[in-house]
């Protein structure tokens, strides 16, 4: 157990809507990143937050956006969804940003967009 | 775009050592070269990583060149949990992890 909390584990829904994925980090953790994983590929970066403030930022749609809160949780909002965002979506999350340090990965959201 | 070249995948047998590869030539001098692995349906996991000297933790051993060019990972006694796809990564300036297709380690028992 990473101790990274991803919820839910599975989505399923159709073309058009909007979703929320919600992950709450490591106790301590002020980094979040997400990352998609679509079939039998790497994880593609999206987005990175550091005590809730937009770090850096990857190859993230424009209908997608995510924030951190102040209790450290953070959300990735998909609108408009497509046939194509049916992916694996992670959360992961560090102490602080810095380049040495070791991401703790959650389970891992599955989306299934119909 | 992948900053780093690992084979699409490996086979070595169980109780053997493994040695996987990554070419990373275009590193810079403050990336950090870090190894994760990913299980089956699982999300990834932390193995090693490093900046110049070699490293050792209770999973494997990372050797780097000394240009840094290039790096391996090495699974001292492969065990069928050892089964999964390895990640070579470079940390770069903007604090993200660029992923590549990674290696696929087959472990035959």
């Amino acid at each position: 157990d990473s101790g990274v909390t991803q919820t839910p584990k599975h989505l399923i829904t159709a073309t058009g809507q909007r979703v929320t994925l919600r992950c709450s980090p490591r106790s301590g953790d002020l980094s979040v990143y997400w990352y998609q994983q679509s079939l039998d590929q790497g994880l593609q970066f999206l987005i990175q937050y550091y005590n809730g403030e937009e770090r850096a930022k990857g190859n993230i749609l424009e209908r997608f956006s995510a924030q951190q809160f102040p209790d450290l949780h953070s959300e990735l909002n998909l609108s408009s969804l497509e046939l194509g965002d049916s992916a694996l979506y992670f959360c992961a999350s560090s102490t602080t940003a810095l380049p040495n340090e070791k991401l703790f990965f959650g389970s891992g959201t599955q989306l299934s967009v119909l | 775009d992948a900053k780093t070249t690992q084979p699409n995948s490996m086979e070595s047998n169980e109780e053997e050592p493994v040695h996987l590869p990554c070419n990373h030539s275009t590193i810079s001098g403050t990336d950090y070269i870090h190894w994760y692995r990913q299980l089956p349906s699982q999300g990834p996991e932390y193995v090693i990583h490093g900046l110049t000297s070699n490293v050792n933790n209770r999973m494997a051993s990372l050797a780097i060149a000394e240009d840094r060019k290039s790096s391996t990972l090495i699974l001292h006694r492969a065990t069928l949990r050892d089964a999964a796809v390895y990640y070579c990564i470079l940390r770069d300036g903007d604090y993200q992890l660029i992923w590549g297709a990674g290696t696929k380690l087959i472990i035959k028992p």
